[in-house]
């Protein structure tokens, strides 16, 4: 089955930018997506990015695709405090529904 | 407002004794789903439902049921539950269609199963 991989832990010193890596093994994927988890709470979507698309910029978030190497990452410019929290990777494939694989999550601690 | 309604937030129970935990959204969303997070494996996907009266098995369904019989409601039934379904639960809904349709959650259940 698919499989979405991401490193567990990141520590960055706020001000700084933050680079969160994900692989995964579907080469069919069609979209795919950061979620952001605070604690306590439900994940939210923060940007998604679609297959045939290399790089998305959204204000402070960069999203690079490697479809090549299935590989994604978020960049988180000028780190804040505020963006601590478990980032998701996420893929959805072309199959016949919706079903979107999560990764492990990636813990960002932000260090004043 | 739009949301996805989880309840109860938290409960602790014993083995054996049957729990729902419920689930509603106000989206008129036909896609729902029952996720369960646990640490180093991130979300696993339960059951999921296209609509009303269709669910179908996720990646990890053992020891679990559902139901759709409305659109806004998709109950996870734990009819025995075991030690191993402690963790953290996340409903999910969204409107059919491409993938730009982002999964809208709800706020989790922690249960505890002792």
């Amino acid at each position: 089955g698919e499989d979405v991989e991401q490193s567990l832990f990141l520590s960055v010193r706020e001000g700084d930018s933050s680079v969160i890596n994900c692989t995964y093994t579907d080469s069919s994927s069609t979209y795919l997506y950061w979620y952001k988890q605070e604690p306590g709470a439900g994940l939210q979507l923060l940007t998604y990015i679609f297959s045939n698309m290399d790089m998305k910029q959204d204000q402070r978030l960069t999203v690079l695709l490697n479809k090549k190497d299935k590989h994604l990452s978020l960049r988180i410019a000028d780190t804040q405090t505020g963006d601590s929290a478990i980032y998701f990777c996420a893929e959805m494939n072309s199959g016949g529904y919706q079903k979107v694989t999560f990764g492990t999550g990636t813990k960002l601690q932000v260090i004043p | 407002e739009a949301q996805v309604t989880q309840n109860p937030r938290y409960l602790i129970t014993v083995t054996g004794k049957k729990l729902t935990v419920t689930c509603s959204q106000n989206m008129n969303h036909e896609y729902m789903s029952w996720y369960r997070q646990d640490p180093g494996l991130g979300l696993r996907q339960i059951y999921y439902s296209m609509n009303v009266e269709v669910t179908d098995k996720g990646d990890v369904p053992e020891g679990y049921k559902v139901s759709r019989k409305e659109k806004r409601n998709f109950p996870l039934i734990l009819e025995s539950p075991s030690p191993n379904q402690t963790s953290l639960y996340f409903c999910a809904s969204s409107p059919p269609g491409q993938g730009n349709q982002p999964q809208h959650f709800g706020d989790g259940t922690r249960l505890s199963i002792l």
